[in-house]
């Protein structure tokens, strides 16, 4: 079991919007950035957005991310078939020392 | 343009030892930390551990998982990051990646593609 908890799954139909949380505890989320990750089947995870809710070069603004208290959101906006992958919420656990990976949410665009 | 490229991945048995590597171009390797992340067959990614950068001593961090059997090094030398995994259990089969570290633990900005290692008899 992971300590930052994702739902295993979410669905929209394309051009609508979703969520995905990850929450944490106030040694992880509540005391450290949150980066988010984009895995399509069969390739290497990518950056979506670092330090909360900034966007890489080249990440389009129909992805958002936020950070409230011990718990992250990433948003997406105007889905599109190719959204369809797995996400992950990343933080730093300053008691475990650790990085932390949530345990990731399955996107499906119907 | 920033490559990270895995290799030394195979298949071995339980017990033995391998030696991945992560070699880089396109960046000023020395200020960099880089990470191992991993990914078992059909599951989610886990981190593996990381190393810092010259400035704070290249010291290392690692999973509870894998504490005291891999250990991460560095030679700036030749910008490459090496896994040395020993004891290998079943469990440490996966697909494993490398990542440049951005300014926070968990910005990881460039991945390799990955090579997998299968521990089994």
């Amino acid at each position: 079991q992971s300590v930052l908890t994702q739902p295993p799954s979410v669905s929209a139909a394309p051009g609508q919007k979703v969520t995905i949380s990850c929450s944490g505890g106030s040694s992880n989320i509540g005391s450290d950035y949150v980066s988010w990750y984009q895995q399509l089947p069969g390739t290497a995870p990518k950056l979506l957005i670092y330090d909360n809710n900034k966007r890489p070069s080249g990440i389009p603004d129909r992805f958002s991310g936020s950070k409230s208290g011990t718990s992250a959101t990433l948003g997406i906006s105007g889905l599109q078939t190719g959204d369809e992958a797995d996400y992950y919420c990343v933080t730093w656990d300053r008691s475990l020392s650790a990085v932390l990976f949530g345990g990731g949410t399955k996107l499906t665009v119907l | 343009e920033v490559h990270l490229v895995e290799s030394g991945g195979d298949l071995v048995q339980p017990g033995r030892s391998l030696r991945l590597s992560c070699t880089t171009s396109g960046f000023y390797f020395g200020v960099f930390s880089i990470t191992w992340v991993r990914q078992a067959p059909g599951k989610g990614l886990e981190w593996v551990g990381f190393i810092r950068n010259e400035e704070y001593g290249r010291t290392t961090e690692y999973a509870a998982s894998v504490r005291g059997r891999f250990t991460i090094s560095r030679d700036d030398s030749r910008s490459i990051v090496y896994l040395q995994m020993d004891s290998l259990e079943p469990e440490d089969t996966a697909v494993y990646y490398c990542a440049r570290r951005g300014n926070s633990y968990g910005t990881l900005d460039y991945w390799g593609q990955g090579t997998p290692v299968t521990v089994s008899s």
